[in-house]
Formats: C-alpha cells, structure tokens, sequence
C-alpha cells in the first residue's frame, strides 16, 4: 500500500530559527515529490522534486529529495510568524494519483 | 485572474439527500481531482480526471460519483449523502497530470446531519 509519512507531527519554534521537516515514502512507480503550505485556506505550491540530491531553493525555504532512502527534508531558515501553516507532502505515482502525507503543523512564535 | 471555484463554499444538508459540488477552472488545464481532508489523515484523493470524458479512482472513491463532460468542469457528486462524508473538499486541476503543481480551490465544507 503506498503511504506518505511525515514528521514531527506538530513543531512550535521561535522567530529565527532553523526548522526541518521530514517526509518519507513508501509508494509504486514514483514520479514526483511536492510540497505544499496549508494556511486557513486551500494549500498552496511550495517545491516540486524528481531527481535525487538536487536541491530547490525560494528565498528562506529550501528542499531535497534522497530518492535511494525515500524522503525528502523541507528547510526553513530564520523563520517568521508567517511561516505558521501545515506543511503538506505529496508523491505523485505513474497512475496519476497523488498521496498526501498528514502534514506538520508549525507554529512560530513572536 | 487564474483560479479553481468551488461552490458552494459551506453546506449542511441531511442524510440521503442527493447533492453537488461544482468545481470550475479558468487555466484550460487537462488534470482535475477532488480530494477530502480529515483532521488526522490529511487529504485523500477520491477521483481524478485525465481529461475530458477520462476519469479514475483516487483512494476513497466508495460513495461519490464525478464526470467530465468539459474541460473546465468536474462536478463531485454525492448520491445518497451519510455522516461520514462530512468533511473538507478541495477541487485542484494541474496543466497535465504527473510532474505538475496542482492549483487548489479554497475548499467546501460539507456536514451531513
């Protein structure tokens, strides 16, 4: 059965720090990792991977994909209050379908 | 300006009662797929569209119904509506399947009673 695992569940830090967010994977005929943030409303694209060790940067977010362990780390350097949000992973398989992890909620206090 | 519209936007509603979600997007994009979102489970994926007149069983299909008679609509369709639908829908279309960011709708809360 494919599955999407995510960890930590939840994750409270303080303006400025440095958070990790991990997603690992089990799933058949992979073609694609993305990421996405959830705020109040509909999710939102962050970073879309395919190959293995190549990595995918926006201003304070960063993201690698490690194709031989299975897992992808989300990175988020200096955060801020508006970084608060779900972070979802999602794999897409060779059948179009896409399984989504449970997410990490990350709160970033002021 | 580029979107996907869902309506409607909340729903209550009592067991059985047949209902419709709509689901519109304005990017002519081949991919569209709804997806539910329960607290502790994330989002599932119930059906998928290809593209018009192609579609296909996510992972929770049991109970809904879709179709895809144009290319800008994929309406979610519950025929006989149970308490365990209720939930948070989302509608999202990507240009082609695979290997593409999908675009998001802001979502539809339903509650079967």
């Amino acid at each position: 059965e494919d599955k999407v695992v995510q960890s930590p569940l939840s994750l409270v830090v303080h303006e400025g720090d440095t958070v990790t967010l991990n997603c690992s994977y089990e799933v058949t005929n992979f073609r694609s990792l993305l990421w996405y943030k959830q705020e109040k409303k509909a999710p939102t694209f962050l970073f879309m991977l395919t190959s293995s060790g190549i990595e995918k940067k926006s201003g304070r977010l960063s993201s690698i994909l490690d194709k031989k362990e299975l897992f992808s780390i989300l990175n988020i350097t200096a955060t801020q209050t508006g970084d608060s949000a779900v972070y979802l992973c999602a794999v897409a398989s060779g059948t179009y379908k896409y399984i989504f992890g449970t997410g990490t909620r990350l709160k970033v206090l002021a | 300006e580029a979107q996907v519209t869902q309506n409607p936007r909340y729903l209550i509603t009592v067991t059985g009662k047949k209902l419709t979600v709509t689901c519109s997007q304005n990017m002519n994009h081949e991919y569209m797929s709804w997806y539910r979102q329960d607290p502790g489970l994330g989002l599932r994926q119930i059906y998928y569209s290809m593209n018009v007149e192609v579609t296909d069983k996510g992972d929770v299909p049991e109970g809904y119904k879709v179709s895809r008679k144009e290319k800008r609509n994929f309406p979610l369709i519950l025929e006989s509506p149970s308490p365990n639908q209720t939930s948070l829908y989302f509608c999202a279309s990507s240009y082609r399947g695979i290997n593409q960011p999908q675009h998001f709708g802001d979502g539809t809360r339903l509650s079967i009673l």
